[in-house]
C-alpha cells in the first residue's frame, strides 16, 4: 500500500522559512515523479512544484518560483520542500503527492499524503 | 497557462440521478503524437485528500466504480456519475498536465447528494 507521510509544517512569520519533508513507502520511491499540491482550507488545489524520478527535471508554480525548492532523496525515499521569504498567501495545507509516471507534467498524480499544515502570520 | 473552468461550481440531486460535471479548458488538451487528452479528474471528500478517478480524460483509475464516465476531447470535458450513491458526496476537481508548469486543476464542483 502506498504511504506518504508529511511533515514539517507550522507557523512562521511572514519573510521566514520551513521545510516540509514527505516519506514515502509501498512503492519504489526512484521510479516516479512526485509533487507537492497545496490548498488553503475550504478552497481549492494549486500545484506548487513537481520533480522527475531523476531530479533532473524541475518545475514550479510562477508564485513560487525563486523561493522555493524541490528536492528528493532517493535513498531515503523522501521527498523535502524548502520553503523561503514567506508570504501570508503561501499559508495552506500541503499535499505530498506521487505521479502516475516517471516524469511530471506527463501523467496524472495517483496518490496524496494526508497533508501538512503551514501558517504564516505575525 | 491553460485555464480549467467547471461549471456549475455546485451540484445539488438525488440518491440514483445522473450527475454531469463540464471542465473547459483555454485551450485544447489534446495532443496529435499520442493522441490523447492530458486531462484528470480527482474526487475529494471532507476531511480527505483527493483521489485520482480518471486519467486521460476517459480512462479510468483501477478500483473506481464504473459509474464514473470521463468524456470529451480538445477544450470540452464532462465527468459523469451515472448513479449518485451517499458516497459520492464531495467536490470534484479536472486537472490538465498538457502544458506544465504549471499543472492546473479547475476550480471545483461541490456535488450534495
Amino acid at each position: 500500500e502506498v504511504q506518504l507521510v508529511e511533515s514539517g509544517g507550522g507557523l512562521v512569520q511572514p519573510g521566514g522559512s520551513l521545510r516540509l519533508s514527505c516519506v514515502a513507502s509501498g512503492f519504489t520511491f526512484d521510479d516516479y515523479a512526485m509533487h507537492w499540491v497545496r490548498q488553503v482550507p475550504g478552497k481549492g488545489l494549486e500545484w506548487v512544484s513537481g520533480v522527475s524520478w531523476n531530479g533532473g527535471s524541475i518545475g514550479y508554480v510562477d508564485s513560487v518560483e525563486g523561493r522555493f525548492t524541490i528536492s528528493r532523496d532517493d535513498a531515503k525515499s523522501s521527498l523535502y520542500l524548502q520553503m523561503n521569504s514567506l508570504r501570508t498567501e503561501d499559508a495552506a495545507l500541503y499535499y505530498c503527492a506521487k505521479d502516475v509516471g516517471a516524469n511530471w507534467g506527463f501523467s496524472a498524480i495517483s496518490q496524496w499524503g494526508q497533508g501538512t499544515l503551514v501558517t504564516v502570520s505575525s | 497557462d491553460i485555464v480549467l473552468t467547471q461549471s456549475p461550481d455546485s451540484l445539488a440531486l438525488s440518491l440514483g440521478e445522473r450527475a454531469t460535471i463540464n471542465c473547459k479548458s483555454s485551450r485544447s488538451i489534446f495532443y496529435d503524437s499520442t493522441n490523447k487528452n492530458y486531462l484528470a479528474w480527482y474526487q475529494q471528500k471532507p476531511g480527505q485528500p483527493p483521489k485520482l478517478l480518471i486519467y486521460w480524460a476517459s480512462t479510468r483509475e483501477s478500483g473506481v466504480p464504473d459509474r464514473f464516465i470521463g468524456s470529451g476531447s480538445g477544450t470540452d470535458f464532462s465527468l459523469t456519475i451515472s448513479s449518485l450513491q451517499p458516497e459520492d458526496l464531495a467536490v470534484y476537481y479536472c486537472q490538465q498536465y498538457f502544458s506544465p508548469p504549471p499543472i492546473t486543476f479547475g476550480q471545483g464542483t461541490r456535488l450534495e447528494i
